[in-house]
């Protein structure tokens, strides 16, 4: 049972490349979601997802896309890297929405810099 | 707006001592309220979840409070060791809030010296 696990643990790009950020959970959890955590903030929510298919905006989406084909997977893609995305992004899962006294399980991060 | 604040910013403690740190929240409406402790390097990991009518809850040498008229949690650490060295972020869910109803606290540092 490997929980939330996400790839890569490290990324440098360069300003107007593209690339993909994995997401995988084994705990069937419905609900999943992508965080950016900046110094000086608390964690801002870009995309989530209440099950597979559905996907929806959260408070910082510009730049980034998101798709749920399987209950498992959450990938979040970078369209075209700015340096304002330099950041370290969490993947985090739940049971499902809705059932507010379950924690939020989160992978270890990818800290992705972008030159 | 749903706003969280922590106090203090940083804190460093001798190993062995006790301390508290702080939560002040203005979510409405409340749902729980979730402290996380984050290792460098790690993803949080969930400590506590407590809701309106819960006001402690203890996860071994954790233990959180909750005031819910004054908005306002706490999460004392008893006879600390070094391991507890961590950021503590503080998270309150608002009842039906949008998207995931989540607001994150940017969290307290707390370093624990031997």
């Amino acid at each position: 049972n490997a929980g939330v696990t996400q790839t890569p643990k490290f990324q440098v790009l360069k300003t107007g490349q593209s690339m993909t950020l994995q997401c995988a959970q084994d705990m069937n959890h419905e609900y999943m979601s992508w965080y950016r955590q900046d110094p000086g903030m608390g964690l801002r929510l870009i995309h989530y997802s209440v099950g597979a298919g559905i996907t929806d905006q959260g408070e910082v989406p510009n730049g980034y896309n998101v798709s749920r084909s399987t209950t498992e997977d959450f990938p979040l893609r970078l369209l075209s890297a700015a340096p304002s995305q330099t950041s370290v992004y969490f993947c985090a899962s739940r049971l499902r929405q809705g059932v507010d006294n379950q924690p939020q399980h989160f992978g270890d991060g990818t800290r992705l810099s972008i030159l | 707006k749903n706003q969280v604040e922590q106090s203090p910013q940083s804190l460093i403690i001798l190993e062995g001592k006790n301390c508290t740190l702080q939560c002040n929240y203005t979510v409405s409406p409340f749902s729980n309220l979730r402290w996380y402790k984050q290792d460098t390097g790690r993803g949080p990991v969930s400590l506590t979840i407590m809701t309106f009518s819960e006001n402690t809850k203890s996860n071994g040498r954790y233990t959180a409070t909750l005031d819910a008229d004054t908005k306002q949690s706490s999460l004392h650490i008893t006879a600390s060791q070094l391991s507890d060295s961590a950021s503590y972020i503080c998270v309150v869910s608002a009842l039906g809030g949008g998207a995931d109803g989540l607001t994150f606290g940017k969290g307290t540092h707390l370093i624990i010296q031997p």
